[in-house]
């Protein structure tokens, strides 16, 4: 089971919209609605951003939304901010019976 | 909801075991599988595997089966995640990180334990 694609790095300029995408396949991304998104900044333990592909955690911020397209899903930051610079990750429950959940490679978000 | 607290840093040689703890606190621990999540240094996050509710029933990675031991004392909140055989390239942050049943998102997370395999 190959880790989910993601890119390296994203960046964008305060204010600005980006989007991170998390590429599986029909084992895990395209086959089941339980896509999440964590953010992990330097040092830290990763916090939950999105889960179930679209639906947000009561007191994260409503700049981070979730959805899916196919075997592709994605993570959208509108209004980029300062403190938005960190790592982003996705992850999939998969039907694989050797390994029931993968991580995305991990985004680097970069604010200009 | 439940804080998880990991025990501390460890440092060991080539072939040695080290065994991590995750102490629940603030919610009923019986309700969540703990799934426990390494990190190697630069690296992204990498599944290990998780052990059930209540703790009789554990699934691993291929590629830890045989050297990873996951068990949970529900007496006292508890869970350990036990690695023999270690490697160098062993050495990682290693996270316990709580599921709650019937759900299939990580949250939330323990602080890490750093695992540092050297000689």
């Amino acid at each position: 089971q190959s880790a989910l694609t993601q890119p390296a790095s994203v960046s964008g300029s305060p204010g600005q919209s980006i989007t991170i995408s998390c590429t599986g396949t029909s084992s895990d991304v395209g086959h089941y609605n339980y896509v999440s998104w964590y953010q992990q900044h330097p040092g830290k333990a990763p916090k939950l951003l999105i889960y179930d592909v679209t639906n947000r955690p009561s007191g994260v911020s409503n700049r981070f939304s979730g959805s899916k397209s196919g075997t592709t899903a994605s993570l959208t930051i509108s209004g980029l901010q300062a403190e938005d610079e960190a790592d982003y990750y996705c992850s999939s429950y998969s039907s694989s019976t050797t390994q029931r959940y993968v991580f995305g490679t991990g985004t680097k978000v970069i604010v200009l | 909801q439940v804080r998880l607290v990991q025990s501390g840093p460890e440092v060991k040689n080539p072939g040695a075991s080290v065994k991590v703890s995750c102490k629940a606190s603030g919610s009923t621990f019986t309700d969540y599988y703990v799934h426990w999540v390494r990190q190697a240094p630069g690296q992204g996050l990498e599944w290990m595997g998780w052990i059930n509710a209540h703790g009789d029933g554990t699934h691993s990675v291929q590629k830890f089966q045989g050297r990873v031991t996951m068990t949970r004392d529900t007496s006292i909140n508890t869970a350990y995640m036990e690695l023999s055989r270690l490697r160098s390239d062993d050495t990682a942050i290693y996270y316990c990180v709580t599921m709650k049943t019937a759900t299939s998102y990580f949250d939330p997370w323990g602080q890490g334990t750093l695992v540092s395999v050297s000689s």
